[in-house]
């Protein structure tokens, strides 16, 4: 079965940064496009970047541009969120999560890992 | 604030039918697909409806989405205590080049 784990949230002080992983089992990794979502502690859903099946694609939401970097590794079936200059207002559950095959949805998600920038 | 949006809230009893729309643009719900997922308390989210009123294997066909222009909406009939959860639409922006998520909509089945 699809298992998606993310990895490598924790307490953080703001302008420093973390590495998000994000572990893929259960599909052939490198076929697909890879997402990954935010979630602030009592709000929404919140998009935050994509990555094509190649890694040489990527779009990211205009709160994160230019601070986070996402990457991937289809010879290790990982996807990876590089957060650089983090805020208070980065504080939440980020999801890794696998694009439908026809794109425009997103059909396999983790549990998630909790970033909390705090000083 | 979400560029997609849906009601805070919405309630009904159980057995009764509910809908929750989802309100776009032209560059966003006008010209691409729209998702749906249900997120239960302390879960991941989950997949519902895709390209607008497809449903993934496994979810009941209580669950259906349609589109209409600028706007989209998720129908749950036959509601179910279990249903209790939060629902968010989802789609891609061509003019901003980013995906998106409606603020989400809380149902309560009384």
């Amino acid at each position: 079965q699809v298992q998606l784990v993310e990895s490598g949230g924790g307490l953080v002080k703001p302008g420093g940064s973390l590495r998000l992983s994000c572990a893929a089992s259960g599909f052939s990794f490198g076929d697909y496009y890879m997402t990954w979502v935010r979630q602030a502690p009592g709000k929404g859903l919140e998009w935050l970047s994509y990555i094509s099946s190649g890694g040489d694609n990527t779009h990211y939401a205009a709160s994160v541009k230019g601070r986070f970097t996402v990457s991937r590794d289809n010879a290790e079936n990982s996807l990876y969120l590089q957060m650089n200059s983090l805020r208070v207002e980065d504080t939440a559950l980020y999801y890794c999560a696998r694009e439908c095959d026809i794109g425009d949805c997103v059909d396999q998600w983790g549990r998630g890992t909790l970033v909390t920038v705090s000083s | 604030q979400s560029v997609l949006t849906q009601p805070p809230s919405v309630s009904a009893a159980p057995g009764q039918k509910v809908t929750i729309s989802c309100s776009g643009s032209s560059s966003n719900i006008g010209i691409n697909y729209v998702s749906w997922y249900q997120q239960l308390p302390g879960t991941a989210p989950k997949l519902l409806i895709y390209e607008n009123n497809l449903r993934p294997s496994g979810i009941p066909d209580r669950f259906s989405g349609s589109k209409s222009g600028t706007s989209a909406a998720l129908v749950i009939t036959g509601l179910q205590t279990g249903d209790e959860a939060d629902y968010y639409c989802g789609t891609w922006d061509s003019s901003l080049s980013v995906g998106m998520f409606g603020g989400g909509t809380k149902l309560t089945v009384l």
